[in-house]
């Protein structure tokens, strides 16, 4: 059973394109996030979800938008997609919000933009 | 000066070796302070989770923090091949917008 699951695994395409990434965890946490880990393996905060609610909006382009249908669901869509947004998207989820709650992480989207 | 600096590597140690991996960090405000393990290909899997000053111990790891220094570290005691890996150090404040900084993380191998 796993806790924090996403779809795909892997994503390629080219570049313009429209993607989206879907997470859903099982753990019954109420704060959600996606995370992006470049090339060098830092792990950066995007966006945080707590009871459906956008609380953390990092220095993101508007290209990436979050949508959280409900506490268990986060899903990301980039759009026209850039040679930079080649990455690996973490999904994590959190009883209570960062810190409080320890961070459990899914396996992660590999993104190539070609 | 970065948040959160964690000391770079790679790290190659023999098996049996007691491996410690350090990180600084600038922010005071921080009190929540996390090791997670990354194996390659998978996402990161918390080890240790620890607040406020002091140490805690799970098994063959120990993990410690001085909030008077700004800096925490965590201890492998009888380093195995399967405890090779990418450590991330992580760490938050308190708060409706608090957030995890990791450092860059550090690769460590275990040689048999």
């Amino acid at each position: 059973d796993t806790a924090v699951s996403q779809t795909p695994k892997y994503l390629v395409t080219q570049m313009g394109n429209d993607k989206s990434i879907k997470c859903e965890q099982n753990l019954g946490h109420d704060t959600m996030y996606w995370y992006k880990q470049d090339s060098k393996k830092f792990l950066k905060i995007m966006f945080s979800y707590n009871n459906k609610e956008l609380i953390i909006n990092e220095t993101v382009p508007n290209r990436f938008s979050p949508k959280s249908p409900d506490k268990a669901h986060l899903n990301l869509h980039i759009n026209s997609l850039e040679l930079g947004d080649s990455a690996v998207y973490f999904c994590a989820s959190s009883q209570g919000l960062a810190g409080v709650g320890a961070q459990y992480f899914g396996p992660g989207t590999r993104l190539l933009v070609l | 000066q970065k948040e959160v600096e964690q000391d770079p590597g790679p790290l190659s140690v023999p098996e049996g070796a007691i491996v410690s991996l350090n990180c600084t960090y600038s922010n005071s405000a921080f009190q929540y302070f996390m090791w997670y393990r990354q194996y390659s290909r998978k996402g990161p899997e918390l080890l240790m989770y620890t607040y406020s000053s002091g140490n805690k111990e799970d098994g063959r790891f120990t993990a410690q923090v001085d909030k008077s220094s700004k800096y925490i570290s965590l201890f492998i005691r009888d380093s195995q091949p399967s405890d090779s890996a990418t450590y991330l150090c992580a760490m938050s404040s308190s708060g409706a917008n608090s957030k995890l900084t990791f450092g860059k993380g550090i690769t460590l191998s275990v040689r048999p």
